[in-house]
């Protein structure tokens, strides 16, 4: 199973900023298969980026996804208030079965 | 619009037998690609993912846990069911349903609170 560490453990920054979010993966990520999430107190994880790079429906340009093999990046290119959330990143692995993994988590707090 | 929403217990005693149900809308998992998984999260701590049905009623279950899990689906009623044995204290989480689409989850239900404790 591939093992995703996620860095910093929390990242303290300012609305309008620029935040820079690690995702390193054990292994090399199949096919780029690496998401990521949002998740507010008490909210449900909400997905922003797919594929490592692609967007999601509805999700702001300021999100941006980068990265291949074991090592991807979310960078929210000028913070908002409501940016400041916990974010997963997640892999998707086909052999020798399906399966699911996430990382630890990053927080982003208002500085 | 898609929607999902968890249902179960709040409270198992050790050693039982939980049972959580996903109802949906807004898709069918009678059509071709369609997949629900479930996934956990104890309080304050990261997702985990349990267990995945595909339309053609195919079934992936996290290797950790495949022992104690089963997932299955009503499409007549777009239901799907997760059953986990033997419950013990650390299970105590917030369970979530999703839609499932290969390698994502797209759309995720509010999430159902279970503890587990005598």
């Amino acid at each position: 199973e591939i093992v995703l560490t996620q860095s910093p453990g929390t990242l303290s920054l300012s609305p309008g900023e620029r935040a820079t979010l690690s995702c390193r993966a054990s292994q090399s990520v199949s096919s780029n298969y690496l998401a990521w999430y949002q998740q507010k107190p008490g909210q449900a994880p909400r997905l922003l980026i797919y594929v490592a790079s692609s967007r999601a429906t509805g999700i702001p340009d300021r999100f941006s996804g980068s990265g291949s093999g074991t090592d991807f990046t979310l960078t929210i290119s000028r913070l908002e208030p409501e940016d400041f959330a916990v974010y997963y990143c997640q892999q998707y692995g086909s052999s020798p079965a399906p399966g699911y993994s996430f990382g630890q988590g990053t927080k982003l707090e208002i500085k | 619009q898609v929607t999902l929403k968890e249902s179960g217990p709040a409270l198992v005693k050790p050693t039982q037998t939980l049972t959580l149900t996903c109802t949906f809308s807004g898709f069918s998992l009678r059509t071709s690609g369609m997949r629900v998984s479930w996934i956990r999260q104890p309080p304050g701590k990261a997702l985990e993912w349990l267990a995945r049905i595909d339309w053609d009623d195919d079934k992936f279950y996290s290797t950790s846990l495949k022992t104690r899990l089963t997932i299955s689906k009503d499409t007549s009623k777009n239901q799907v069911v997760l059953t986990m044995t033997n419950v013990d204290p650390v299970d105590t989480a917030t369970y979530y349903c999703a839609r499932t689409a290969v390698s994502l989850f797209d759309i995720w239900g509010q999430g159902t609170m279970v503890t587990v404790s005598s």
